[in-house]
């Protein structure tokens, strides 16, 4: 079975630019959830959606970060203008939410961004 | 804001030690679980516990939780080398599912 898949896996850019993150959430997960990891913030509830409605993107750092889910097998992440305090592994994780509550996620491998 | 605090932070053991990580929480929860995080790699979900259950196993890996002391820990016995990574506990509080993670046990296990 695929799992979560993100890419790229790793982005190298010069402050400015727009990045665009990808995540293709495991098939018949209605929760997805960006997250971003490091080593001073841990990992970071940016945003999350569930029927690719936003539910709560309390978590995104600035105005320069937007997510967006098209549809239920694809969501992208965007930081425009980028900045070097934007580098970090930024994770992708998907699970089904049902009446019970919150179940496991599953994580994608992550996408290492670096901002020059 | 942070939910699960884990500890200690780092943990070193030789293969074949058991390996207890802790974590506290502040609000009430759902469930609470834990994951490993490999170097490089995603974080992979271990276990669940609800929070009207003690103890669970699985494996090699014990769970309890102290909804009193709002508290959990993570045992893994018979540790083997390949256990070496980060470990996350992670609380389920509200109704939409989302998780807040602690910081992590970075666990070393020499062989």
């Amino acid at each position: 079975d695929a799992g979560v898949i993100q890419s790229p896996r790793h982005e190298v850019t010069e402050m400015g630019q727009e990045v665009t993150l990808r995540c293709k959430p495991i098939s018949g997960h209605n929760s997805l959830f960006w997250y971003r990891q490091t080593m001073m913030r841990g990992l970071e509830l940016l945003i999350y959606f569930n029927n690719n409605v936003p539910i709560d993107d309390s978590g995104m750092p600035e105005d320069r970060f937007s997510a967006k889910m098209p549809n239920a097998s694809f969501s992208t992440l965007k930081i425009q203008p980028s900045e070097p305090r934007d580098s970090a592994v930024y994770f992708c994780a998907s699970s089904h939410l049902g009446l019970t509550g919150g179940q496991p996620q599953h994580f994608g491998d992550g996408t290492r961004l670096s901002i020059l | 804001s942070q939910q699960g605090e884990e500890d200690p932070q780092a943990l070193s053991i030789q293969e074949g030690e058991n390996a207890t990580m802790n974590c506290s929480y502040k609000t009430s929860i759902n469930n609470l679980q834990w994951y490993r995080q490999n170097s490089g790699r995603g974080l992979v979900h271990l276990i669940l516990i609800r929070s009207n259950e003690r103890e669970k196993h699985s494996g090699r890996l014990r769970v309890t939780l102290d909804t009193s002391k709002k508290s959990s820990s993570l045992l893994i016995t018979a540790s083997r080398a390949a256990d070496t990574a980060s470990y996350f506990c992670a609380t389920d509080s509200g109704s939409q599912g989302n998780l807040i993670f602690g910081k992590g046990t970075k666990l070393s296990v020499k062989p």
